[in-house]
Order: C-alpha cells, then sequence, then structure tokens
C-alpha cells in the first residue's frame, strides 16, 4: 500500500512564525500535492510538484511557499503564519503516466496559528 | 471527532439500503474522475475512479456512473454498512485548464442509521 507520512497531527503556532510542514511518501511517486481542507471550502490545491527541484501554484498559494529537494520529501512552508492559515493540511502522492492517477492522501496535519 | 466540513449536505440512510451520492461537474473538457471517501481524523481514501470514456464502473460494493450529457457523475454504494459513514468528495481532472491536477467538490457526508 502507498504510505503518504505528514510529520505532524496537530500543531500550534505564533502569528509571525515560520512554519514547515513535512510529509514523506514511500511509493517512489513523481507527483506530490499540498492542499488545505477548512469546512464547507472541500479541499483546496496550494502547490504541486512533478519533480525534484519543480514546483507549480496551486489555486491558492499566497502566503505559502514549498520545497522539494528529494522525490520522497515535499515540505509547505509558511513564512510568517497569519491566523487565517489556520487550517488541515493534507499532503498527497501520485504517479506521472499521463497525470490521470488517483492522488493517495496522509492523514492531515491540523495546524492552528495563535 | 473532528468535522471535515459544518455546512455540507447529508445523507442518511439506514443500514442495508443502497446510497446514491451525487456530483455535478461543470467542465465538459474533464477526462477522469475519483471518488474519495473521508472519515473523521482522516485523510480522503481513494474509492473509485472513471474514464470519460466509460460511462460505469463497478468495484466492491460501489458503481460509479458517469453521465457526460448532463456532467453528472454518482456514487452507488450497495448494502450501506455504519462503517461507511463518512464525507464523500467527487474530484475531476479539468484538462482544458493544462494542470494535471484534480479538483475537488466540496464533499457529502452519508450518515448510516443502523
Amino acid at each position: 500500500d502507498v504510505k503518504v507520512t505528514q510529520s505532524s497531527r496537530y500543531l500550534v503556532k505564533r502569528t509571525g512564525e515560520k512554519v514547515f510542514l513535512e510529509c514523506v511518501q514511500d511509493m517512489d511517486h513523481e507527483n506530490m500535492f499540498w492542499y488545505r481542507q477548512d469546512p464547507g471550502l472541500g479541499l483546496r490545491l496550494i502547490y504541486f510538484s512533478y519533480d525534484v527541484k519543480m514546483k507549480e501554484k496551486g489555486d491558492i498559494p499566497e502566503g505559502y511557499s514549498v520545497s522539494r529537494e528529494k522525490k520522497e520529501r515535499f515540505s509547505l512552508i509558511l513564512e510568517s503564519a497569519s491566523t487565517n492559515q489556520t487550517s488541515m493540511y493534507l499532503c498527497a502522492s501520485s504517479y506521472l503516466q499521463g497525470g490521470d492517477q488517483p492522488q493517495h492522501f496522509g492523514d492531515g496535519t491540523r495546524l492552528s496559528i495563535l | 471527532g473532528e468535522s471535515v466540513g459544518l455546512h455540507l449536505p447529508t445523507l442518511s440512510v439506514q443500514e442495508g439500503d443502497n446510497s446514491i451520492i451525487n456530483c455535478a461537474y461543470s467542465n465538459s473538457a474533464s477526462d477522469y474522475f475519483i471518488w474519495y471517501k473521508q472519515e473523521s481524523g482522516k485523510g480522503p481514501q481513494f474509492i473509485i475512479d472513471i474514464r470519460s470514456n466509460m460511462d460505469k464502473r463497478q468495484g466492491q460494493r460501489v458503481t460509479v456512473l458517469l453521465n457526460k450529457t448532463v456532467k453528472h457523475l454518482s456514487l452507488q454504494i450497495a448494502a450501506t454498512q455504519p462503517g461507511d459513514s463518512a464525507v464523500y468528495f467527487c474530484a475531476e481532472n479539468r484538462r482544458s485548464t493544462g494542470r494535471r491536477a484534480l479538483t475537488f467538490g466540496s464533499g457529502t457526508r452519508l450518515q448510516v442509521q443502523p
């Protein structure tokens, strides 16, 4: 089975802090994704990556950046955390093969910014 | 447990009945669709997918139907069980955007009454 592991289930940070959310997948997937999930809004794509050191903006990239130095690891960075970034963050991965492949998700990190 | 959506449409069914969850999509160029199940406190779990060259696909106790004429997708769950209680999301690959990431609906909560 595909395993997508997010380093923290719960995280509490303060406004203005730089926050790192880590995600690791063990299936040699080319694609990796970061979403945030908010009540009533579903999953919204923040950033994604098709290869090492490659990244593309999703629908809501403002206030976030990402890093993919190794194929298995995709990090989401909140440069200066704000209270409106309190949310559930979900990481996912998939094979490249034409792009039409299911994404496999981690169990999420619930981030609270105080 | 944690709620993934406070304002979701809810479908309530009796244990043993069949469930039908519906999803409308807007982009006629979408050519790949997925259904996910999300239980409280967990990430979305892949259920079944379908490509636009098909009308129907069956899995174990689940069937996905695709009606491209009216841009409608449905998930049928046979003999619904208490363990099926969750939030269900549909997702589409909007090919016309030139992006290979999925776009998710806001979800439907399924409640199974014993």
